[in-house]
Parts: C-alpha cells; structure tokens; sequence
C-alpha cells in the first residue's frame, strides 16, 4: 500500500557538521517527494521538493537525493545550525492524486 | 498576505459537543486541505477541497465534516466529539496541485 516512513526518530548532530536524514518509501508509482520542516508549536514549512524524474537537487544548504531503485529519500543540511533543529517530514504524491502522504517524522537536534 | 489562519489556537471541548475550526486563507489557493497530527506523528489527511464547491475524504474522515463554499474559507466541523479526536488540527493551502503546501499555526484542541 501506500506509506512513508522514516529510519530514525531521532538525529543528534553538532553545530557546523553535516546532516542526512533519511525516509523510506514503499509505493513505486509515487513520482513526486517533497520535504517539509515543523519547528515546535508551528505548522509545517515546504524546504525542498524532487521528481521521480530527477535523482538529486538541491537548494540553498539543502540537498535532496532520490534513489528510485531501492526507494529511498534523503535530505542532507549543510553545516547544520541551531536553527535548523525542528522535527522533518518527507511527504509523497501518488501518481496523479490531490493527496500528500506524510511520514512519522524525524527530530533533528542541533548541540554546540 | 496573512497567509492561512485558523482560529481558535486551543479548545476544550466535552465528549459529545461539537464545534467548528475556521481556516481561512488570502493567497486565492484553490487546493484547501485539513489534516490532524496527533503527539510524536506524523500529519494525516482529514479532507481536502480542489476548489469552492468541491471536497472529498483523506486518510480519516470520519466524525468529520467540511464544507467549501468560498474560495478562501474551508471550515472543518465536529459534530459528536470523542476523546480520539484530541489532537493538533492544521490547515493547508495550495495554488495548482498537492505539492508545496501553506499551513496555518495549528488548533490544539482537547476532548475530556
């Protein structure tokens, strides 16, 4: 069926270094991924979007690679900084449905 | 732009009373979306509109109702609340597709 979920819950990383978090998807007829950023006690907030049609793009400190062969999602920050600590969805679209598919989420923590 | 707004921000509410989240939205979206997110989860999808007039069920509609009759308006109704419907309610909205979607703050909202 249907999903999208995450391999870690939890991502602790120190200020400056790199981070990857990643997300699994099980339906080989979504073509559309996008990532989003929730910061506590806010709504979520798009970062970065690909298409099945695209193995890797990026934006600024953010990179989203997509590797359709395995089915697999990673979104890599660079130089990771206090405010970059939120929890992050990686979210799917089915073919040519109205519908976005959220996974459970991965809380990125940021130390000194 | 005040982008989407929802009111109330916090509700309590009794087992078996009903109420109504407002969502409104000022950038002329014609995708409007309501999704729940319960403690430590991911978002799931309640009901969607692809424009005035016109909505349809997400992943859990039921105890739900909405309705669109405006272009920047998509109310989400609780008729006979139950304590499994305590949870974070958000409200979204999109120009042309499901892809990069605006969110409000959220409505938290508790049934004892």
């Amino acid at each position: 069926g249907e999903s999208v979920g995450l391999h870690l819950p939890t991502l602790s990383v120190q200020e400056g270094d790199n981070s990857i978090i990643n997300c699994a998807y099980s339906n080989s007829a979504s073509d559309y991924f996008i990532w989003y950023k929730q910061e506590s006690g806010k709504g979520p907030q798009f970062i970065i979007d690909i298409r099945s049609n695209m193995d890797k793009r990026q934006g600024q400190r953010v990179t989203v690679l997509l590797n359709k062969t395995v089915k697999h999602l990673s979104l890599q920050i660079a130089a990771t900084q206090p405010g970059d600590s939120a929890v992050y969805f990686c979210a799917e679209i089915v073919g040519n449905t109205d519908k976005l598919i959220f996974g459970t989420g991965t809380r990125l923590q940021v130390f000194p | 732009n005040a982008g989407v707004t929802q009111t109330p921000k916090f509700r309590i509410l009794k087992i078996g009373q009903s109420m109504t989240l407002q969502c409104t939205q000022d950038m002329n979206h014609n995708y409007m979306y309501w999704y729940r997110q319960d403690p430590g989860m991911g978002l799931k999808l309640i009901y969607y509109s692809v424009g005035a007039g016109i909505t349809d069920k997400g992943e859990v509609p039921n105890g739900y109702n909405v309705s669109r009759s405006t272009t920047e308006d998509f109310p989400l109704r609780l008729e006979l609340a139950a304590p499994s419907q305590t949870s974070v309610y958000f409200c979204a909205s999109s120009y042309g597709g499901p892809g990069e979607q605006y969110f409000g703050p959220g409505t938290r909202l508790t049934v004892t």
